[in-house]
């Protein structure tokens, strides 16, 4: 089964300053990969999703993530962060013949003016 | 807009009662999934459907079961409630014709059992 691992539980930023959030997964052999935000009191959305092809990924509201077999890493960033991204961020990993996900135990981000 | 509705969002309970979370898709989804969240262990797989009347286990199956009776519903029992199981629980659909593996969130209930 795959495994997630996010490094850091809390990460407190300056508004304006950049992010990087860490992902690392378990498994050697093809994955997909997925961030999720999850806003205060609301359910999980999908930030963006490295399915093949190029390893920099794009998502919604300025974030990216960069895909890298090597280290089984798939870390999240934003160059300047807003006070609306605080939030919990959560890494999920799929095997491609599967539809389940697994998540990391998130991150925290919390963004100070 | 894709819509994945829960029954409530706050529920108190107290222990020894049978508890009925449902949940709603509008996306002619095939794939539903329950998960609960608690402060760092991120999500954890339930259950999860791929079709009507048809239910596997996730992770963490002991204490709950499932129906799905109905494509677009599938719900979670709690047979005898548990402090234990005081959570937040999320619901999730997914499209089979997918290659890609997107589920959809519902906003959550979060369960308190006294």
């Amino acid at each position: 089964a795959q495994s997630v691992t996010q490094l850091d539980s809390q990460v407190p930023v300056f508004e304006e300053a950049p992010v990087e959030l860490r992902c690392n997964y378990s498994s050697s052999v093809s994955v997909y990969l997925f961030w999720y935000v999850q806003y205060p009191n609301q359910g999980l959305q999908l930030l963006l999703k490295y399915l093949s092809g190029s390893t920099l990924v794009k998502g919604i509201n300025g974030f990216e993530a960069e895909f890298n077999k090597s280290q089984t890493s798939f870390h999240l960033r934003k160059p300047s962060v807003h006070i609306s991204d605080t939030a919990e961020y959560f890494c999920a990993v799929s095997d491609p013949n599967d539809y389940k996900l697994s998540f990391g135990a998130g991150t925290t981000v919390t963004v100070r003016a | 807009d894709v819509k994945v509705t829960q029954s409530s969002r706050y529920l108190v309970k107290r222990t020894g009662e049978k508890v009925f979370l449902e949940c709603v898709q509008d996306m002619d989804h095939e794939n539903m999934f329950w998960y609960r969240q608690d402060p760092g262990l991120g999500l954890r797989l339930i259950y999860f459907s791929y079709d009507v009347k048809m239910k596997e286990k996730g992770d963490i199956p002991e204490g709950y079961s499932v129906s799905r009776e109905k494509k677009e519903r599938f719900s979670l029992i709690l047979e005898s409630a548990s402090t234990n199981q005081t959570s937040m629980y999320l619901c999730a659909s997914s499209f089979s014709g997918d290659n890609y593996n997107e589920q959809f969130f519902g906003p959550g209930t979060r369960l308190t059992v006294l």
